[in-house]
């Protein structure tokens, strides 16, 4: 079993739209959670954080389950600049190094 | 600043071939990750710097695969006899680590080594 399980995807949403992406992880000793952005031919760039209380950041919202292993991801008013590769990142406690989910690609459409 | 380098940005070998990969992380950053980002997946741990000792090797494929660190600073990924299994984006990536390992700090990723393996 995969660290980190997210749907690949692709979504497809016009623009304005709100989409949500989900993932689940499957260590629940891990103690730090991200989103990562990546666009095409480029390197992971971190989006934001993510913390139990929840997080928001401008249109996106970041949200962490502990008991349920789940963390999500919401976009708001989609723009066009949104579309990229989105994933879900943990770093389990005592580790150093990242476990990346497979990505779930988002194209926002004009 | 200058943000993570690494060089080769695209490379090409046929299978048998011994490929070196180079990363210049971002200066005074302590440690340094070697990711393996096969097509269509995430970005997968291959191997873990602090300064230059490898800490952590356990997600090196096989024994062809080799990293070193010699000065603390910069770090070369080196491939033996590479095979079609190895095409691959090779990403590297550097933090500012110090404290204990229950903290975490923001890894910082090059732009990657794209390698093909004919």
């Amino acid at each position: 079993r995969k660290e980190v399980e997210q749907d690949p995807g692709p979504f497809n949403v016009p623009e304005g739209a709100t989409v949500a992406f989900n993932c689940t992880y499957s260590n629940s000793a891990s103690q730090s959670f991200f989103w990562y952005r990546q666009d095409c031919r480029k390197e992971p760039k971190l989006l934001m954080s993510v913390y139990s209380s929840g997080n928001e950041d401008g249109r996106f919202t970041a949200q962490l389950n502990r008991a349920s292993q789940y963390i999500s991801l919401l976009i708001r008013d989609s723009k066009l600049s949104d579309s990229a590769t989105y994933l879900c990142v943990v770093n389990p406690v005592g580790a150093n190094n990242l476990f990346f989910g497979t990505g779930t690609r988002l194209t926002v459409i004009p | 600043g200058a943000g993570v380098s690494q060089s080769p940005r695209y490379k090409v070998a046929k299978r048998g071939q011994d490929v070196a990969l180079r990363c210049d992380p971002i200066s005074g950053h302590v440690s340094l990750f070697w990711y393996q980002q096969a097509l269509g997946q995430g970005p997968e741990f291959l191997t873990y710097f602090q300064n230059e000792a490898q800490l952590d090797k356990s997600g090196l494929p096989s024994d062809r695969f080799f990293a070193e660190r010699p000065e603390g600073s910069v770090s070369t990924l080196k491939i033996q006899r590479t095979q079609q299994e190895d095409s691959a984006v090779y990403l590297c990536a550097s933090s500012f680590f110090m404290g204990p390992s229950n903290s975490y700090n923001e890894q910082f990723f090059g732009p990657g080594t794209r390698l093909t393996v004919l």
